[in-house]
């Protein structure tokens, strides 16, 4: 198995341009989520998914747009790129809520 | 409002001592809590996580955390700290969604 894989791993954007980040998961896992993690402060959700076909807004939802068109995907949008989205993003999946998300490695994401 | 408070931002203890990382949250109930750890450039792990039952659980790498309901506190505990233990502590709760904590960075003294 896989597990969770992110694509791409590197990006950088200039502002105003658009891109999809893509995340896959083999466990078949009905949560997905994605998140940004900037320095000193933690992890902050952006999207999430209780299962296909489903979505929902997290703690920082502006300026992204996500969908779950398949159960083993979740991508992430950003329309028009802004310098404040530079971060490290990560997604991660789980089966239950209760039970331990398994994150990506990680999109370090660059916007000049 | 939901929110996940790591008042300590950077711990560091000698080897061989004991740790206590401090996890305060705000929820309209009890929420699923976890410490997740991360170290450098790495993914993050499960250490432990609680949602029902014994308010003491047991984690891996002889981690501990208590949930505490009248503080709203999830605090996580080693009592020998290693070497290897140094790196950065996550606390998140949440049902659906989930709120991580600023995180703490443990650093470990020879």
């Amino acid at each position: 198995n896989a597990g969770v894989t992110q694509t791409p791993k590197f990006r950088v954007l200039k502002t105003g341009q658009s891109m999809t980040l893509l995340c896959a998961q083999d466990m078949n896992h009905e949560y997905m989520y994605w998140y940004r993690q900037d320095p000193g402060m933690g992890l902050r959700l952006i999207h999430y998914s209780v299962g296909e076909g489903t979505t929902a807004k997290g703690e920082v939802p502006d300026g992204y747009n996500v969908s779950r068109l398949k159960k083993q995907n979740f991508l992430l949008g950003l329309e028009s790129a802004a310098p404040s989205q530079t971060s490290v993003y990560f997604c991660a999946s789980t089966l239950d809520r209760a039970y331990e998300q398994y994150f990506g490695p990680g999109t370090r994401l660059t916007v000049t | 409002a939901q929110s996940v408070t790591q008042p300590d931002i950077h711990i560091t203890v000698s080897e061989g001592a004991s740790l206590e990382l401090r996890c305060n949250y705000s929820y309209g109930a009890t929420p699923y809590l976890f410490w997740y750890v991360q170290s450098p450039g790495q993914g993050l792990q499960l250490l432990l996580k609680y949602f029902s039952g014994d308010t003491l659980v047991q984690g891996i790498k002889g981690f501990e955390a208590e949930f505490k309901r009248s503080q709203s506190s999830f605090n996580l505990r080693k009592p020998s700290v290693h070497w290897s233990d140094a790196a950065e502590y996550f606390c998140a709760v949440g049902y659906n969604d989930m709120r991580f904590g600023a995180g703490t960075r443990l650093t470990v003294k020879p």
